[in-house]
């Protein structure tokens, strides 16, 4: 019973690429969440989402940043056009449909070079 | 609106002594309220939650917090620290998201990292 998967684990970009993060959620939860954490911060709320639905995007900067979650697949979070700033710890988590308690995935990193 | 704060951005115990790391929150309705534990390139890990039963929570791995409302905190204690339990520790208020009846908005505090020395 494999719980939430994110992909890669290590993601190297250089200014002005594309960044693309992977999350699989758990099997049977349809309810998926994306967390950012900079250095010296907490983690802060982004993205939620259902499937093929975006509910809840307050915590998404306006610019650069998109999440899906396709009927079949896993989740993704873009990045266009990276930037140094973004460079950060990305943990996606997922939840069944009655939400209270969240299973978090390992993270991505994301350097910008 | 909701927020947490950590009083504490590094606490460091010797082994076999108690744990305290500090936790104050606000928010505008009874919340529900967590911690998580995160260890080095791992993913966080639920410890214990809070949602108005008891207001002693026992948690895993021998950790509990006491929910004090007068106090608005939230403060998680062990009796004895063992070098495992060297991490990343994230205080969370829960809210709903307002655009659904479902979702789970969290809020993290900025986390306490703990050192045990033997």
């Amino acid at each position: 019973n494999a719980g939430v998967m994110q992909n890669p684990r290590h993601l190297v970009r250089r200014r002005g690429q594309e960044a693309r993060l992977r999350c699989s959620p758990m099997k049977g939860h349809s309810h998926v969440y994306w967390y950012r954490q900079l250095p010296e911060e907490g983690l802060k709320f982004m993205v939620y989402l259902q499937k093929e639905n975006i509910i809840d995007e307050s915590g998404m900067p306006k610019e650069r940043f998109s999440a899906e979650f396709p009927k079949e697949g896993p989740s993704i979070l873009r990045i266009q056009q990276v930037v140094r700033g973004d460079s950060a710890a990305y943990f996606c988590a997922s939840s069944p449909p009655l939400p209270e308690k969240l299973f978090f995935g390992s993270g991505t990193q994301l350097s910008v070079l | 609106a909701q927020s947490v704060t950590q009083l504490d951005s590094h606490v460091s115990v010797s082994e076999g002594t108690p744990v305290l790391l500090r936790c104050n929150y606000s928010s505008s309705y009874s919340p529900s309220l967590f911690w998580y534990v995160q260890h080095p390139n791992k993913g966080l890990q639920l410890l214990l939650k809070y949602t108005s039963a008891a207001t002693l929570v026992k948690g895993i791995n021998g950790f509990e917090a006491e929910f004090k409302k007068s106090e608005t905190s939230f403060h998680l204690t062990k009796p004895s620290a063992h070098m495992s339990d060297a991490a990343e520790y994230f205080c969370v208020v829960s809210g709903r998201s307002i655009l659904t009846g479902g979702g789970n908005k969290l809020t993290f505090g900025t986390g306490t990292q703990l050192k045990v020395e033997l």
